[in-house]
């Protein structure tokens, strides 16, 4: 079964700073890889999806990329804001009409 | 994208009661719709697929006479927790494909039902 790991699991980071969320994952066989971030107590915002295909997306900030050979994607999130604090799911698709396979998130706080 | 709701978003209920919540994809037609569960500070982990018209299928280790699944519509997916028990509080939150219609190949996530049970 695909197993999906998150690291790390917390992170702290004062206003502006540029930071990397990992992602990595035991199954290459993916049909796409999804972003997304969740607010406490709310459910999920969709931020990236990467088709098989691709190696990267972009919007705005963030920038997420693939590398299925080392089975790893991480998020970009440049000049970070108060406002991108938050948990970020990593979620992968085995194959088009199937479940996701979630992480346990990256729980993200960023400082004034 | 495509919308999704969840209804209600909040119920508090009584041990031994049943409660239904409702996932319905509200501009595209939903072939398949996933129910997931997240307990605190967890990821989403998935109870059961349902296809429209047929039986859901569960994963292992959720009991489907506890938690009854009904797609009766290409629009609406019911999720009932039987006999609610404290361990059953959590947050459920619904997904819809809509398998190349408006929904595109992506899934859709309703914004989730936070379930308390007392």
């Amino acid at each position: 079964k695909q197993e999906v790991t998150q690291i790390p699991a917390a992170l702290s980071v004062p206003e502006g700073e540029n930071l990397v969320l990992n992602c990595s994952f035991t199954d290459s066989a993916i049909y796409n890889l999804q972003w997304f971030r969740q607010d406490p107590g709310k459910g999920l915002t969709s931020l990236l999806l990467i088709q098989s295909s691709q190696r990267e997306q972009t919007s705005g900030r963030l920038n997420a990329s693939l590398d299925k050979s080392s089975g790893r994607s991480t998020l970009y999130i440049a000049a970070s804001q108060p406002g991108d604090s938050a948990t970020y799911l990593c979620a992968l698709n085995p194959n088009s009409g199937y479940a996701l396979n979630f992480g346990k998130g990256t729980s993200l706080l960023v400082t004034p | 994208g495509a919308v999704v709701s969840q209804h209600p978003s909040r119920v508090i209920c009584k041990s031994g009661t049943s409660v239904k919540i409702e996932c319905r994809s509200l501009d595209f037609q939903a072939t398949t719709m996933f129910w997931y569960r997240q307990f605190p500070k967890q990821s989403l982990m998935l109870m059961a697929t349902s296809n429209e018209g047929s039986k859901a299928t569960y994963e292992q280790g959720v009991e489907k006479d506890k938690f009854l699944i009904n797609h009766a519509s290409l629009t609406l997916s019911t999720l009932t927790v039987t006999s609610a028990h404290p361990e059953d509080s959590s947050f459920y939150i619904c997904s819809a494909y809509g398998g190349g219609s408006k929904g595109s190949y992506e899934q859709y996530f309703g914004p989730g039902t936070r379930l308390t049970v007392t």
